[in-house]
């Protein structure tokens, strides 16, 4: 079946820091790759996507690439801020699936200090 | 965007008793809605699948009888738990997606907070 693994937390970052998740999937079919973040308290958002292999989805100044060889989607920020600091799920959704189920990594808590 | 509501987002009740969720998709319809378990620092457990006018599709090690699914209009999905216990306290997150939509992408609810005592 599905998977995703992600890098197990917690991370704890300085303001400003470089920040890498590290993503890995297996699929039966071929998925749509997501990162969703979860502030506290709250539910999902969709942090950002990737429909094909190459692909690149970009928002907040997160970025994740479709890496199809290796099967990899690692999220990265250049320089993140306290703000920054939530659960951030991969997450796959195998289109050749019915209903469009998502499977989600572990969570990976991110926490971003001053 | 697609916005996804849950009510109410917290609720404590009494052991034994009957607790309805509401999940609405308000400047969309929704043809599937799924329903979502999140224990403390963990991730989410799909509960179920629902189209609008059939059964809900549990996953497995879900009981059906305990909670009850209901998506009776494009709009609306409710979770019933009934019989509700302690075991049953989590955090409960709904999503919603449409084939108008990329038919891939799912709207998150902001979740409901369930405390039985």
């Amino acid at each position: 079946g599905d998977s995703v693994t992600q890098m197990e937390g917690p991370v704890t970052l300085s303001e400003e820091a470089f920040l890498t998740i590290n993503c890995t999937y297996t699929a039966t079919g071929y998925p749509s790759l997501f990162w969703y973040v979860q502030y506290p308290g709250e539910g999902l958002q969709l942090l950002l996507k990737a429909t094909k292999a190459d692909d690149k989805g970009s928002n907040k100044g997160f970025e994740a690439t479709y890496r199809k060889e290796t099967t990899s989607f690692h999220l990265e920020k250049g320089s993140v801020q306290v703000s920054d600091s939530a659960v951030y799920f991969c997450a796959l959704s195998d289109r050749g699936g019915s209903n469009y189920k998502l499977t989600f990594g572990k969570g990976t808590l991110l926490t971003v200090n001053p | 965007g697609a916005v996804v509501s849950q009510h109410p987002s917290r609720v404590i009740c009494k052991s034994g008793t009957s607790v309805k969720i509401e999940c609405r998709s308000l400047d969309f319809q929704a043809t599937t809605m799924f329903w979502y378990r999140q224990f403390p620092k963990q991730s989410l457990m799909l509960m179920a699948t629902s189209n609008e006018g059939s059964k809900a599709t549990y996953e497995q090690g879900v009981e059906k009888d305990k909670f009850l699914i209901n998506h009776a209009s494009l709009t609306l999905s409710t979770l019933t738990v009934t019989s509700a216990h302690p075991e049953d306290s989590s955090f409960y997150i709904c999503s919603a997606t449409t084939s108008v939509l990329p038919s891939y992408e799912q709207y998150f609810g902001p979740g409901t907070r369930l405390t039985v005592t």
